[in-house]
């Protein structure tokens, strides 16, 4: 079945330092990839979105580039502020007719100033 | 713009009782979701709707129940809570659906079962 993998559960970093949050996916299908961020006391919301066709997704600074060899989905940013500590979830869904995302566990980010 | 009001925020309930979350949307999306986030584990899906009294049972739907009476609105029910649950449940909605189109979620109900 399909599945999202994020391994770095929490990431702490000093403002102005490079960020890079691991994601790998499975699936058998055509992916979607999404990178969502929740900030305290708010729901989830839409950072950034990649399909097969365009293969590289960019909002506020963080990047994220679709993988196929390796099934990866990493988001990168150059140099985090305080106002980036949020959990981040790397999310996949797919285009072949299935309703359901499938969320990664989350990575909890904090940005020391 | 549009938002998504869930109500209450916060809801303490018994062991046993059946609570019921409710959630609002203006964005005229056709599709609607419950999620469950558990700290650790990501979001898991409860049910999902893709237009008025549609019903479709996501993988954590066993002991909730769901209602979509009109396409603005998409309730929630605990038909039996558990105690010492400890959960938030997240409301959200798409213009669609498929796996592809973008999520806009409310800011969650916090459940404590006592």
């Amino acid at each position: 079945g399909n599945s999202v993998t994020q391994m770095q559960g929490q990431v702490t970093l000093s403002e102005e330092e490079f960020l890079f949050i691991n994601c790998t996916y499975s699936t058998t299908g055509y992916p979607t990839l999404f990178w969502y961020v929740q900030y305290p006391g708010e729901g989830p919301q839409l950072l950034l979105k990649v399909t097969t066709a365009n293969n590289k997704g960019s909002s506020r600074g963080f990047e994220a580039t679709y993988d196929k060899g390796t099934t990866s989905f990493h988001l990168q940013k150059a140099s985090v502020q305080e106002s980036d500590s949020a959990v981040y979830y790397c999310v996949l869904g797919e285009t072949s007719g299935s309703w359901q995302l499938i969320f990664g566990s989350g990575t909890q980010l904090t940005v020391m100033p | 713009g549009g938002i998504i009001t869930q109500t209450p925020k916060f809801l303490i309930g018994q062991e046993g009782q059946k609570l019921t979350l409710k959630c609002q949307q203006n964005f005229n999306h056709d599709t609607m979701y419950w999620y469950r986030q558990d700290s650790g584990k990501g979001l898991r899906l409860i049910y999902y709707s893709i237009t008025e009294n549609d019903l479709q049972k996501g993988d954590l739907s066993e002991g909730y129940d769901a209602s979509r009476e009109k396409k603005s609105s998409f309730s929630l029910t605990v038909t039996s809570a558990q105690k010492n649950e400890m959960a938030v449940f997240l409301c959200a909605s798409s213009i669609a659906g498929q796996g592809a189109e973008t999520l806009y979620f409310g800011s969650g109900t916090r459940l404590t079962v006592l």
